[in-house]
C-alpha cells in the first residue's frame, strides 16, 4: 500500500494567515492526489483534485501543488470557517490511502 | 442535487455481520463513469477506504480487511451495500458512502453522505 504522510499534524493559526501543509507519498503517485476538508461533526468535502485542480465552488484561497511524491496544500488568507482537519488522499492505485490529517486550530 | 445517506444497525455484537446501505439520489450507478465507495472513520481518527463498486459492476476492496468485505449495488433502487463479516470492536466507526465520478478522465470522490455510526460491543 502507498503510505501518505501529512505534516504537520496540527497548526495554530490566526485569521488572515497563509497556511501551508504537506503530504508525502511513499512512492510516485504522479499528480493523483486529492485534498479534503473535514469540519467537526461533518463528512469530508472535496477541495482539490489531481493535485492542483480546485473543485466546483471551492474558493480560490485554497490551492494545491506538487507531483511525484511531494504535495502541498495552501490556504492563502485563512478564514475562521476554514478551521477543520485537512486530509490528502492518493488516487493513483488501490487501495486508496489517506494521510493522517492536519488539524487547524486558532492561536 | 446529489445526496447520499448511509443506514445501518447502529449497534451489533462481535462476530456478527455488519450490513450497510447507501441510498442516493441525483445520479445513477448505471451511468458510465460513476462509482460508489465506502470509507470509515473511527472516532477521533483518520479515514480508511474500504471498497468501491462501479457502473459496470467492477469492484475493489481494501486487502487489509482480509476478504471480510462484500460490496454490491441495486441500480434500480439507487442503492449500494456493504457487508462486513466477523466484526469486532475495531470495526466501531462512522461509515461513509461517497460518489465517485469521472472528471475528464480522473475519478474524484466528490459527494459524501453524512455517515452512519456503528458500534460493535458485547
Amino acid at each position: 500500500d502507498i503510505v501518505m504522510t501529512q505534516s504537520p499534524t496540527s497548526m495554530s493559526i490566526s485569521v488572515g494567515d497563509r497556511v501551508t501543509m504537506n503530504c508525502k507519498a511513499s512512492q510516485n503517485v504522479g499528480s493523483n492526489v486529492d485534498w479534503y476538508q473535514q469540519k467537526t461533526g461533518q463528512s469530508p468535502k472535496l477541495l482539490i483534485y489531481k493535485a492542483s485542480n480546485r473543485y466546483t465552488g471551492v474558493p480560490d484561497r485554497f490551492t494545491g501543488s506538487g507531483s511525484g511524491t511531494d504535495f502541498t496544500f495552501t490556504i492563502s488568507n485563512m478564514q475562521a470557517e476554514d478551521l477543520a482537519v485537512y486530509y490528502c488522499m492518493q488516487s493513483n492505485s488501490y487501495p486508496r490511502t489517506f494521510g493522517g490529517g492536519t488539524k487547524l486550530e486558532l492561536k | 442535487q446529489v445526496t447520499l445517506k448511509e443506514s445501518g444497525p447502529g449497534i451489533l455484537q462481535p462476530s456478527q455481520t455488519l450490513s450497510l446501505t447507501c441510498s442516493f439520489s441525483g445520479f445513477s450507478l448505471s451511468t458510465s463513469g460513476i462509482c460508489v465507495s465506502w470509507i470509515r472513520q473511527p472516532s477521533g481518527k483518520g479515514l480508511e477506504w474500504l471498497a468501491t463498486i462501479c457502473w459496470e459492476d467492477s469492484k475493489g476492496y481494501n486487502p487489509s480487511l482480509k476478504n471480510r468485505l462484500t460490496i454490491s449495488k441495486d441500480t434500480s433502487n439507487n442503492q449500494a451495500f456493504l457487508k462486513i463479516t466477523s466484526v469486532d470492536t475495531a470495526d466501531t466507526a462512522i461509515y461513509y458512502c461517497a460518489r465517485i465520478q469521472d472528471t475528464s478522465g480522473y475519478y474524484v470522490m466528490d459527494a459524501w453522505g453524512q455517515g452512519a455510526s456503528v458500534t460493535v460491543s458485547s
